[in-house]
């Protein structure tokens, strides 16, 4: 069975801390990765997407890593601030469409100023 | 450019009855799919819809059905509702719905059953 854990499930850190979430998947015949941002009672946010040939992405503070052997990604935040505070989900889609993505129960972060 | 778009944003109903959700895709995406988010269970797949067509269908009871319509505009119906079926649904877009695509969600309708 297919699954995706993100440990810990709450993350409190103090501004401009760089941090690390962590993002685990049992199946390594992923087609990619990807992370998500929700802010309380809302969507999802699009953060990064990771294919499966690639090994990371970056977008201004936000750095996110992939290792399909050893089946974790990573999302690295920069400097954080009070801004970041929200729940951060990843992805994983396994076969051709989007319809197979399985998320994990995400990590709520909270930057303190 | 206008993104995903769900309706109604929240609404209560009643055990028994059913519920039809609506999602405007972004234009141009031909992919819509729909998830279930509780905080037990987290976000759980429903269904993928391409082209009017349904591609690929999570594990939920028939209960739980929906549709595309020519302009890609979708449908998803919930029958019979039961108090588990209270949750955040969301419906997301992407062009084609492949592995490069990046997803886009809507803001979600939150259901409530009493």
């Amino acid at each position: 069975k297919q699954e995706v854990t993100q440990i810990p499930a709450a993350l409190s850190v103090p501004e401009g801390e760089n941090l690390v979430l962590n993002c685990s998947f049992t199946d390594s015949a992923i087609y990619n990765l990807q992370w998500f941002r929700q802010d309380p009672g809302k969507g999802l946010t699009s953060l990064l997407l990771i294919q499966s040939s690639q090994r990371e992405q970056t977008s201004g503070r936000l750095n996110a890593s992939l290792d399909k052997s050893s089946g974790r990604s990573t999302l690295y935040i920069a400097a954080s601030q009070p801004g970041d505070s929200a729940t951060y989900l990843c992805a994983g889609l396994y076969g051709g469409s989007q319809g197979n993505l399985i998320f994990g129960k995400g990590t709520k972060l909270s930057v303190k100023p | 450019k206008a993104g995903v778009t769900q309706t109604p944003r929240y609404l209560i109903k009643t055990r028994g009855q059913q519920v039809t959700l609506s999602c405007s895709p972004i234009s141009g995406h031909r992919s819509v799919s729909w998830y279930q988010q509780t905080p037990g269970q987290g976000l759980q797949f429903l269904f993928e819809y391409f082209s009017e067509t349904q591609r690929n269908k999570g594990n939920f009871p028939g209960r739980f059905s929906g549709r595309q319509f020519s302009n890609s505009r979708s449908e998803m119906n919930v029958s019979t509702l039961e108090l588990g079926d209270s949750a955040l649904y969301l419906c997301a877009s992407s062009t084609a719905g492949t592995a490069g695509n990046t997803i886009y969600f809507g803001e979600g309708s939150w259901l409530t059953v009493v």
